[in-house]
């Protein structure tokens, strides 16, 4: 088995502040995912990277930067920090295409602005 | 583009009650479809998932059946206990086989 580690599992920051959110995955996997989730909405697709140095675009990228410099990490930057951005962000990753999407997540982190 | 509906945000029951949750889907051919079952404080994790016509997918008691006539994929369980008690969300596959697609979660409350 594997797991995915998400730090920090809380993130403070003040409005219009740069923030950054590290994933981090032993299983080996090529793909793998930031969504953010916000109650009552679901889950929304906000990067993801097929293999190492590669990043695309989900639904919801306008205001995040990601990036995929090793196959173990995917890191996620809020470029400026909103207080209607406040929400848990989770990363997953998947083995590749054969399996068909199968994701596992990792535990999430939420971000408080102040 | 692709989507998943959820009609129901909450449902709540007594143990040894029926479940069904409803999803329905749109998109194009014949798109993957999965539930995933999120606990307090985890990650969602997968319960397991059907990518063809009259599949039925199933896991831990409970099953859905792809149906592409109706484009729904519905969750059911035949008599629901309290450990159930959880946020359920349906979700869709690209054709790509990279992203998924999630309904806005129903959230399950079973009463002892």
């Amino acid at each position: 088995g594997g797991i995915i580690t998400q730090t920090p599992k809380f993130l403070i920051g003040q409005e219009g502040q740069k923030l950054t959110l590290k994933c981090q995955q032993n299983f080996n996997h090529d793909t793998m995912y930031w969504y953010r989730q916000d109650s009552g909405k679901g889950l929304r697709l906000i990067y993801y990277s097929i293999t190492e140095n590669d990043l695309q675009k989900g639904d919801l990228s306008e205001g995040y930067d990601a990036s995929r410099e090793k196959k173990s990490s995917f890191s996620l930057t809020v470029t400026s920090a909103q207080k209607n951005e406040m929400a848990v962000f989770l990363c997953a990753s998947s083995i590749d295409r054969v399996t068909g999407n199968t994701l596992y997540f990792g535990e999430g982190s939420r971000l408080i602005v102040v | 583009g692709d989507s998943v509906t959820q009609t129901e945000g909450q449902v709540a029951l007594s143990e040894e009650d029926f479940l069904t949750i409803h999803c329905n889907y749109s998109a194009s051919g014949y798109p993957a479809l999965f539930w995933y079952v999120q606990y307090p404080g985890e990650g969602p994790q997968f319960l397991f998932r059907a990518s063809r016509d009259k599949e039925k997918g199933s896991s831990r008691g409970f099953e859905a059946t792809y149906d592409k006539g109706t484009t729904s994929f519905h969750l059911r369980k035949a008599s629901v206990q309290e450990s159930d008690s959880a946020v359920y969300y349906c979700a869709l596959g690209d054709g790509m086989g990279y992203k998924l697609t999630f309904g806005t979660g129903t959230s399950l409350l079973v009463d002892p």
